[in-house]
């Protein structure tokens, strides 16, 4: 089964400076998807950025770009230039195509952004 | 459109009550989902559906029923409500990711509170 790992259950970074979440998972699968949700207290899911297994190219959105090292099943999320309104639990998530297709969690990183 | 809407927002049960939360999405997505999500944690898979009429077990479906009657709802059925089923339920939804980019859209979430 495929699981999805965030060994930081908490980050905090100033606002302005830049922050790197960490995520790993283990498949057996060639032709998946990873993203990253953020979830603000107001409990909503909130896509952030996602990433295609079979794209080299990491993915960027604006504040928000991966680094996606595919052979090593790593996933980390780059915040820059963070903001107050970046604050909120962040969960990286894992999608197969084919099958169930659904979305694996992981256990979610709290991130406290200080002004 | 209005995406996944789900009912309601917040509901206190009794120990033994059954009821229903509503879901349903109005982007014709094939796939449906429902998470919940405990204190702390990320989202576990209780019920997924991959159309009408095609229901799956998740990974914590134990005390829980789904239907999916149409392509539109997805509801969630609590049979003889228990503590351990306080929780944040969020219902999901979306196209197959073989065809689109894989991203479930969420609803806002259900709190439930079982006393």
């Amino acid at each position: 089964a495929q699981t999805v790992t965030q060994s930081q259950p908490e980050m905090s970074v100033q606002e302005a400076e830049t922050v790197t979440l960490s995520c790993t998972y283990d498949t057996s699968e060639s032709d998946y998807y990873l993203f990253w949700y953020k979830q603000p207290p107001s409990r909503q899911m909130i896509l952030v950025i996602r990433q295609e297994a079979y794209k080299q190219q990491n993915a960027t959105e604006n504040r928000f770009s991966v680094n996606f090292q595919k052979a090593a099943k790593s996933f980390s999320l780059k915040i820059s230039d963070s903001q107050l309104g970046d604050a909120a639990m962040y969960f990286c998530a894992y999608r197969r195509q084919g099958g169930s297709e659904k979305l694996v969690f992981g256990k979610g990183t709290k991130l406290t952004v200080n002004p | 459109n209005a995406g996944v809407t789900q009912t309601p927002k917040f509901r206190i049960l009794k120990i033994g009550q059954s009821m229903t939360l509503q879901c349903t999405q109005d982007m014709n997505h094939n796939y449906m989902y429902w998470y919940r999500q405990d204190p702390g944690m990320g989202l576990k898979l209780i019920y997924y559906s991959v159309g009408a009429g095609i229901t799956d077990k998740g990974e914590v479906p134990n005390g829980y029923n789904v239907s999916r009657s149409t392509t539109e709802d997805f509801p969630l059925r609590l049979e003889l409500a228990a503590p351990s089923q306080t929780s944040v339920y969020f219902c999901a939804s979306s196209l197959s990711a073989r065809i689109v980019t894989g991203e479930l859209f969420f609803g806002e979430g259900s709190r439930l509170t079982v006393l």
